[in-house]
């Protein structure tokens, strides 16, 4: 079945104890993304990948880091956490990367609810 | 500066009506937008999209507008139905070298029995 697959679904932790939220998705896919949702602000980019060891910021990235060692794998790393990150967390995945004349839709994983207390 | 507005935070169709949730948008230059549907503890699915070279775009029960001038868009849902009922975020992508897509705040639309 093809899926993109977060891990953990939910996470408490303090501030400042460094975590990692895997995501990885069984489809091939090029383009691989990280969001974040939060009431009444709905879904803001943090960072995307283009391609294997190709990363780019989002609009949010403050306190974010990501890597793309292999195609299928894009974690999310916080090497600080802090309570503002406090946050529903969706990693997406797409054939590549957007494209106007096509339109690749994106298939978003399940979220990760993170708190930081 | 919020790029794509959905101005409607919910949103109440009585079911077997027409709903319709609307967006704007302030950049020009995007060309490609898109529907996506969020029930709770889900991720988003894509439900919908148009390219900026039409003004409409069908798939069974749902339509999407676009009108370029405004800078708006719509998506119908009609009939509306009990499934329906969900968080339906908009998006827009603009064709440049980071390719990214903005998304919407998002419009809970609840169905009415």
């Amino acid at each position: 079945e093809a899926q993109v697959t977060q891990n953990p679904r939910y996470l408490i932790t303090v501030t400042g104890k460094k975590l990692t939220v895997t995501c990885s998705q069984n489809m091939n896919h090029e383009y691989m993304s990280w969001y974040r949702q939060d009431p009444g602000l709905g879904l803001r980019q943090i960072y995307y990948s283009m391609n294997v060891e190709v990363t780019d910021k989002g609009d949010v990235p403050e306190g974010y880091k990501v890597s793309r060692k292999e195609k299928r794998n894009f974690p999310l790393i916080l090497e600080s956490p802090s309570p503002n990150q406090t946050s529903l967390y969706f990693c997406a995945s797409s054939l590549s990367a957007w494209a106007s004349s096509g339109g690749e839709t994106q298939y978003f994983g399940p979220g990760t609810r993170l708190l930081v207390l | 500066d919020q790029q794509v507005k959905q101005n409607s935070p919910s949103l109440s169709v009585q079911e077997g009506r027409i709903s319709i949730l609307n967006c704007d948008y302030t950049n020009s230059m995007f060309d490609y937008f898109l529907w996506y549907k969020k029930y709770p503890a889900e991720g988003p699915t894509f439900l919908i999209s148009i390219s900026s070279i039409k003004d409409k775009n069908e798939d069974g029960r749902f339509t999407v507008f676009l009108n370029k001038s405004a800078k708006h868009l719509s998506l119908h849902i009609v009939p509306s139905q009990p499934g329906d009922s969900a968080v339906y975020f908009c998006a827009a992508s603009l064709a440049n070298r980071d390719d990214k897509i903005i998304f919407g705040k998002g419009t809970r639309l609840h169905i009415l029995p």
